[in-house]
């Protein structure tokens, strides 16, 4: 059993490049979440889904779309990646009756 | 803004050493979870705290959800060197039947080192 999958789990882009972060998981999750990671700044929700096709924006939102095509994937798309968007990034999963969320193994990401 | 404000954002501590941490809210949580991070690795669950007033443990664990529902807290006892990691805490909105409502918080977390 996968659980939360993560891809690519490093990459470097230079600064307007785009990209998309790919999260998979395999336990049939309702809820979906990315996440971003900085020092001192704890965990930071980017945006989050709560069912295939529905996605709503979290704390930091600006500068990333999201798209829940299919209930076992949640895309992340920087469209023009900034030096600020230099981060670990983090999916996590969970089913609504259930308060434990699985995070995948993160993915770094650095902007040049 | 993130809405949990974590305390203290780092400890340096001798093995055996207790260890006391909280967390607090703006706003009204009904369910608090901590968290443990270690090097490398995502986030795992340690604990969840459903009700005001409640007091649960995981082995040398202990939280407490606050009764104003706006604070928690998170003790270990006699620590080991393998508690090291990030100790996160989170809140979360369930509807009266348990279902949350998706929407899940982090604080910015309490960086553990226990010196053996």
């Amino acid at each position: 059993n996968a659980g939360v999958t993560q891809t690519p789990k490093f990459r470097v882009l230079k600064t307007g490049q785009s990209m998309t972060l790919l999260c998979a998981q395999d336990m049939n999750h309702e809820y979906m979440y990315w996440y971003r990671q900085d020092p001192g700044m704890g965990l930071r929700l980017i945006h989050y889904s709560v069912g295939e096709g529905t996605t709503a924006k979290g704390e930091v939102p600006d500068g990333y779309n999201v798209s829940r095509l299919k209930k076992q994937n949640f895309l992340l798309g920087l469209e023009s990646a900034a030096p600020s968007q230099t981060s670990v990034y983090f999916c996590a999963s969970r089913t609504p009756g259930n308060t434990e969320a699985f995070f995948g193994q993160g993915t770094r990401l650095t902007v040049v | 803004g993130q809405q949990l404000n974590q305390s203290p954002q780092s400890m340096f501590i001798q093995e055996g050493e207790d260890v006391s941490m909280n967390c607090t809210s703006s706003s009204i949580f009904n369910t608090w979870l901590w968290y443990k991070q270690e090097p490398g690795e995502g986030p795992v669950l340690l604990i969840a705290l459903y009700k005001a007033g409640e007091l649960t443990s995981n082995g040398r664990l202990t939280a407490q959800f606050g009764i104003t529902r706006k604070d928690s807290f998170l003790n270990i006892s006699a620590s080991i060197p393998s508690d090291v990691g990030i100790y996160f805490c989170a809140g979360d909105r369930t509807n009266a039947g348990g279902t949350s409502y998706g929407k899940l918080t982090f604080g910015q977390g309490t960086i553990l080192t226990v010196h053996p």
